[in-house]
């Protein structure tokens, strides 16, 4: 059982340059989230999807947008990297059947803009 | 949308040390969970709380839902090396956001 799973794990970019991070999940969980966690802080939440076919802006979803292609996955697309975007990425599931579904975390993608 | 405050920010502790925190908000939860993140890793769930004044241990840990529901204390008793890591306080709702998190550090 796989879990939550993210792609890529690393990534360099260059300020200005596109990318999607893929996640999927094989728990048949209901909501998806990503966060970013910048260096010594917090995990902060960019956007989140209660459920297939929505999505709904977090605490920082400037420079993102989010695509729940399914069930299973739910992308973190950056249009035009900026050097303030350097962080590591976390996907992360969870059945909201109920309020006290567990969050499971993928292992992070750890991006770097120059 | 809701904040949730943890203190402290950070310890560094010495190994067999007792450790407590905790997370307020102005926000009223009908559950509290908290999650420890190893350096590299993501976050997983040590403990969930699911009623106001209700104390739930897991092994070392112990966690209290406050009576307001509006705080939650995180302790670990007799502190070892691998407890180093982030401690995040959440309150789930669709919007499942985190508390800052207490940096730990255990000198062995």
């Amino acid at each position: 059982n796989a879990g939550v799973t993210q792609t890529p794990k690393f990534q360099v970019l260059k300020t200005g340059q596109s990318m999607t991070l893929q996640c999927a999940q094989d728990m048949n969980h209901n909501s998806m989230y990503w966060y970013r966690q910048d260096p010594g802080m917090g995990l902060r939440l960019i956007y989140y999807s209660a459920s297939e076919g929505t999505t709904d802006k977090g605490e920082v979803p400037n420079g993102y947008n989010v695509s729940r292609l399914n069930k299973r996955e739910f992308s973190l697309r950056l249009e035009s990297a900026a050097p303030s975007q350097t962080s590591v990425y976390f996907c992360a599931s969870r059945e909201v059947q109920f309020w006290n579904g567990e969050l499971f975390f993928g292992e992070g993608s750890r991006l770097t803009v120059l | 949308g809701q904040q949730l405050n943890q203190s402290p920010q950070s310890m560094f502790i010495q190994e067999g040390e007792d450790v407590s925190m905790n997370c307020t908000s102005s926000s009223i939860f009908n559950t509290w969970l908290w999650y420890k993140q190893d350096p590299g890793e993501g976050p997983v769930l040590l403990i969930a709380l699911y009623k106001a004044g209700e104390l739930t241990s897991n092994g070392r840990l112990t966690a209290q839902f406050g009576i307001t529901r509006k705080d939650s204390f995180l302790n670990i008793s007799a502190s070892i090396p691998s407890d180093v890591g982030i401690y995040f306080c959440a309150g789930p709702r669709d919007d499942m956001r985190f508390g800052a998190g207490t940096r730990l550090t255990v000198k062995p």
